[in-house]
């Protein structure tokens, strides 16, 4: 089945600074690329998604970049500020439902102000 | 907004105990999940549902069942707590394609002692 690995576990960055976390995937046939923020106290929520067909993918401040030849997904945050403080888990999915949806194993990102 | 809805947010309870967590979400989706969330193992999927009475096992399902009586509604139950099944627990449910954004939950923190 599919492992998806997260590096790194914890970050912190000055605010203002960028922010990245890097996912790496197994299946090859992996097509859909979610990002989840959890908030202390909260569920993950969708933050942004990219697809295999499409190698970057910017909203704001975040962006997803992903480099199918090397099986390699990054997130992207710009300019961070102290609200941007959670847990990021990325994940991927091979197939048609989100049965086969595997996340990786959480990223703690502490903005410093 | 898409609402899911864990009854349950701190629950301590004893070995050898049954339990009972319970999930409502409020958009017909027809897909839910039970998760379990431990630091530095992400988020592993226990069982999940794709209709109603249906049920799939997910990556450790071992110690749990579910039961899904209605659409909107799916529960956990652990038949005999131990300790070892003290976590977060996340309920989430999808609409069935894949791309949908999957909806957490805000968690059910169970503590056995």
């Amino acid at each position: 089945g599919e492992n998806v690995e997260q590096h790194p576990s914890t970050l912190s960055v000055q605010e203002g600074d960028s922010a990245v976390i890097k996912c790496t995937y197994s299946d090859s046939a992996s097509n859909y690329f979610p990002w989840y923020k959890q908030e202390l106290g909260k569920g993950p929520q969708l933050i942004i998604d990219i697809r295999s067909n499409v190698g970057e993918k910017k909203d704001q401040r975040i962006a997803v970049t992903l480099n199918k030849t090397a099986k390699h997904f990054s997130l992207h945050i710009t300019e961070t500020q102290p609200e941007d403080s959670a847990v990021y888990f990325c994940a991927a999915t091979a197939s048609g439902s989100a049965r086969q949806l595997t996340f990786g194993s959480g990223t703690q990102l502490t903005v410093l102000p | 907004d898409v609402k899911v809805t864990q009854s349950s947010r701190y629950l301590v309870k004893r070995t050898g105990e049954k339990v009972f967590l319970e999930c409502v979400q409020d958009m017909d989706h027809e897909n839910m999940f039970w998760y379990r969330q431990d630091p530095g193992l992400g988020l592993r999927l226990i069982y999940f549902s794709y209709d109603v009475k249906m049920k799939e096992k997910g990556d450790i399902p071992e110690g749990y069942s579910v039961s899904r009586e209605k659409k909107e509604r799916f529960s956990l139950i652990l038949e005999s707590a131990s300790t070892n099944q003290t976590s977060m627990y996340l309920c989430a449910s999808h609409a069935g394609q894949t791309g949908n954004t999957i909806y957490f939950g805000e968690g059910s923190w169970l503590t056995v002692v």
